[in-house]
């Protein structure tokens, strides 16, 4: 079965700072990897998604997530924090094109100080 | 527009009461699924379904039903809702090739 942690539950930047969201996944079979964001009162928008092709992933808004077999990991990253980055943040895993189910992470809500 | 619809957005109903919660995909997609969003728990499947009439139980099934009559349509069905059903759902789609899934908007169902 695949599952995901994420580490902290709350993370807070001042705008123009680093976002590093952490995510290490446990999967039996090479995975499909995501990070989704919630904003306020709005379902779930895919930001990124690994699946097997480069280990260095882009996404939107200004978002990347490198895959590292090694660590088990897949953390999200961006340069310069926005004041609309603060929203909640998923980590999700999916164990291969034949495995429907996609298991998340408990979260991460990001809030930004000016 | 490819989306996920989901009905209502806002639901509060009274314990024993059954209700439906629709749900349509408009991209063709063969999986769809259902989640339930709790705070500091993320996301739990409830059901998922890999084609028309082809569904199982995801993590949390009790005290949930669901159908696949059609491909665009995946209804969630509380037959006898409790207070611990309150919570926030969503209804996902994706193809079958591995990619993500999109999601509705949610429904913030109350069970009073």
């Amino acid at each position: 079965a695949q599952s995901v942690t994420q580490l902290g539950s709350h993370v807070s930047v001042s705008e123009g700072a680093l976002v590093l969201l952490r995510c290490n996944y446990s999967s039996s079979v090479p995975p499909y990897l995501f990070w989704y964001v919630q904003y306020p009162n709005q379902g779930l928008q895919l930001l990124l998604k690994y699946t097997s092709a480069a280990t260095l992933v882009k996404g939107i808004n200004g978002f990347e997530a490198e895959f590292k077999k090694s660590e088990t990991s897949f953390h999200l990253t961006k340069p310069s924090a926005h004041m609309s980055d603060a929203a909640e943040y998923f980590c999700a895993v999916r164990g291969s094109s034949n495995d429907y189910k996609l298991s998340f992470g408990a979260g991460t809500t990001v809030t930004v100080r000016a | 527009e490819a989306q996920v619809t989901q009905n209502p957005r806002y639901l509060i109903t009274v314990t024993g009461k059954k209700l439906t919660v629709t749900c349509s995909q408009n991209m063709n997609h063969e999986y769809m699924s259902w989640y339930r969003q709790d705070p500091g728990l993320g996301l739990r499947q409830i059901y998922y379904s890999m084609n028309v009439e082809v569904t199982d139980k995801g993590d949390v099934p009790e005290g949930y039903k669901v159908s696949r009559k059609e491909k665009r349509n995946f209804p969630l069905i509380l037959e006898s809702p409790s207070p611990n059903q309150t919570s926030l759902y969503f209804c996902a789609s994706s193809l079958s090739t591995g990619g993500g899934y999109t999601f509705g908007s949610g429904t913030r169902l109350t069970v009073v």
